[in-house]
Formats: C-alpha cells, sequence, structure tokens
C-alpha cells in the first residue's frame, strides 16, 4: 500500500530562524510527484512546492527548498528565515504517474513563535 | 481566473436535513474530488470522479452522493444529515498528467458543515 508519514505532529520555531519538516513515503512506482502543502488558519490548502521523482535536483521556492532522497522515499520540507505568516497545518503528498489518486500524510502543525 | 470554487463556505443543518455542496472548475480538469477534514485532522477521500459521467466512492463515501453531468461540476450531496458530518468538505480537482502538466491538486476554499 502507498503511504504518507509525518512523524512530527507539531513543532515550532522562532522568527527567522529555519526549520525542517520530515515526510516519508511508500511507494513501488517509480515515476511520482511529491507536494507540500500549506493550510493556514483561513484553511484555505496553498501549494508551496512539488517535486517531480525523476528530477535529481532539489526543489526550490523562494524561503522553502526540499531535500529530496528517492532512495531513501523522504521528501523533507525546509523553511528559512521563517517568518509569522508561515504558521500554519503543512501537509505533506504524492501522486503516482497515470493515476488519480493523491496519498495525504497527517500533516504536521507549524507555530512561528515571535 | 477562478480555479475552483465552492458553494456554501459556511451552512448549518439540523439531524436528517439533506443539501448539497456546489464545486465548479474553471480549469477543463479531467479529475475532481471530495475531501472532508476533520478538527486537527487531515484529509479523507469521499467521492472522487476521474471525468463527466463517471464517479466511485473513496474512503469514507457513506452518508454522500455525488453526479458528474458535466466536466466543470461536481455536487456533494449530503442525505439525512448526521452529527458525524459535521466537517470541512473540500472540493478539488487536478489535470492527467500529460506534457507540462505539474500534477497539482487545486482546492477550494472549503465549506464548513455543522449537523445539529
Amino acid at each position: 500500500a502507498q503511504t504518507v508519514t509525518q512523524s512530527q505532529p507539531e513543532m515550532s520555531v522562532q522568527e527567522a530562524e529555519t526549520v525542517t519538516l520530515s515526510c516519508t513515503y511508500d511507494t513501488s512506482e517509480n515515476n511520482y510527484y511529491l507536494f507540500w502543502y500549506k493550510q493556514p488558519p483561513s484553511r484555505q490548502m496553498i501549494l508551496v512546492i512539488r517535486q517531480e521523482a525523476y528530477k535529481q535536483q532539489n526543489a526550490t521556492e523562494n524561503r522553502f527548498s526540499v531535500n529530496f532522497q528517492k532512495a531513501a522515499k523522504s521528501f523533507s520540507l525546509k523553511i528559512s528565515d521563517s517568518q509569522l505568516g508561515d504558521t500554519a497545518m503543512y501537509f505533506c503528498a504524492f501522486r503516482t504517474s497515470g493515476t488519480y489518486k493523491y496519498i495525504f500524510g497527517t500533516g504536521t502543525r507549524l507555530k512561528v513563535l515571535a | 481566473n477562478a480555479g475552483v470554487t465552492q458553494t456554501p463556505k459556511f451552512r448549518i443543518l439540523k439531524i436528517g436535513q439533506s443539501m448539497t455542496l456546489q464545486c465548479t472548475q474553471d480549469m477543463n480538469h479531467n479529475y475532481m474530488y471530495w475531501y472532508r477534514q476533520d478538527p486537527g485532522m487531515g484529509l479523507k477521500l469521499i467521492y472522487y470522479s476521474v471525468g463527466a459521467g463517471i464517479t466511485d466512492k473513496g474512503e469514507v463515501p457513506n452518508g454522500y452522493n455525488v453526479s458528474r453531468s458535466t466536466t466543470e461540476d461536481f455536487p456533494l450531496r449530503l442525505e439525512l444529515a448526521a452529527p458525524s458530518q459535521t466537517s470541512v468538505y473540500f472540493c478539488a480537482s487536478s489535470s492527467r498528467l500529460a506534457g507540462a502538466e505539474t500534477g497539482e491538486l487545486f482546492f477550494g476554499e472549503g465549506s464548513r458543515l455543522t449537523v445539529l
């Protein structure tokens, strides 16, 4: 079965510091897409960053970057220079090529402290 | 650029009442989904559709029905509302993975439903 595991239910970080959220997944497929979604208190689901499994280079979006380790099936999210607006629930997800299905983790609640 | 639009944003129902959550997308996406999110929890798939006229059950379909008569619309109907259906509901859509498609799942803003 395909699964996504986020082992950190809650985390906190001081403003301006760096934090890393963990995500591991399990699949026997070779081609897939990985995502991090952010859900702030407004509850809107916002795509933070995506990674295609066939790309070796780690994706980066401004202060957000990933550490994608395909062999280890690990997809961690690093947030640099944390801001108060980064306070949210973060969900890791993946989708295999050729299917409709998205597998979500249970989420990590991140609180950025002033 | 509307994306995925769902209505209503909030609704309170009495036990036994029925209602329909509306969802429409303007991105010509083949795939559409309904998820529910209970407080402090992750997303659970209720129903999904891979195209007009085709729907199938997800993880938690009991008490719900869907239809997909057009590519754009994917309404979710709650029959005989129960307190266990109190939740936030998200409609989402995505495209087939082809060409330059990103594979991203696009979400609506969510509908908070309370059953009393």
